[in-house]
């Protein structure tokens, strides 16, 4: 089946740095979404990308949908510490509309 | 801004009971996603219906069952729970069939003792 390929598992940064997550895939995907998910509670959409090549930009966060449509990547710029939490990559075939995630990266931002 | 809602947040059940999850969708999304979460893993798509039919299902055990009513609301109907069933289930909602951007609900932690 689809996979979703995100590491490494876990980031630590220094507050004020900046961070850049990718998600690569051997599957074509028609749709991007991060999420950011803290523990316990659901995913929250932070980024959707619909149009390979595109760069879309959401406060310090901005995301691009990879040219050949098999990878994205999520940059994070003056990391604060509410930044924390597991950050997953999610495509969409179109066909059906199911996501399929990845495994998700735990970031942690040291005051 | 209105959001998914899911009932209960928490539930606790023992082996080979039945448990009901809902779904509340965000207003005007016709199209419902339910996911199942392990600990440490990432979502996995269960079941989705766009305007009350079935429109396509995952990795859902044939002792579970749902479906979405006139409201748009959806029910997850679990039986003969297993300890392995122990998981948050996350309920997304989206405008349309065709639009994959899917917003979730807080979701609900089972745990089968």
């Amino acid at each position: 089946g689809q996979q979703l390929n995100q590491s490494p598992q876990s980031m630590f940064i220094q507050e004020g740095e900046d961070v850049s997550m990718n998600c690569t895939s051997s599957s074509i995907f028609n749709t991007w979404l991060w999420y950011k998910q803290d523990p316990g509670e659901g995913p929250v959409l932070l980024i959707a990308l619909y149009k390979a090549g595109e760069l879309t930009s959401n406060g310090r966060l901005t995301a691009q949908f990879g040219i050949t449509r098999k990878d994205s990547f999520l940059n994070i710029s003056a990391s604060i510490p509410s930044d924390v939490g597991i950050y997953f990559c999610a495509g969409g075939t179109g066909a059906n509309s199911k996501l399929t995630f990845g495994k998700g990266i735990t970031l942690s931002v040291r005051p | 801004a209105a959001g998914v809602i899911q009932s209960p947040r928490h539930l606790i059940k023992e082996k080979r009971e039945t448990a009901t999850l809902k779904c509340y969708p965000i207003p005007r999304h016709d199209t419902v996603y339910w996911y199942q979460q392990g600990p440490g893993q990432d979502p996995q798509f269960l079941i989705s219906f766009y305007e009350k039919m079935q429109s396509d299902k995952g990795s859902i055990p044939d002792r579970f069952s749902a479906q979405q009513f006139s409201d748009y609301h959806s029910e997850l109907n679990m039986s003969s729970l297993e300890l392995g069933d122990s998981a948050l289930y996350f309920c997304a909602s989206s405008l349309s069939l065709f639009q994959e951007t899917q917003y979730f609900g807080p979701g609900t932690r089972l745990l089968v003792l």
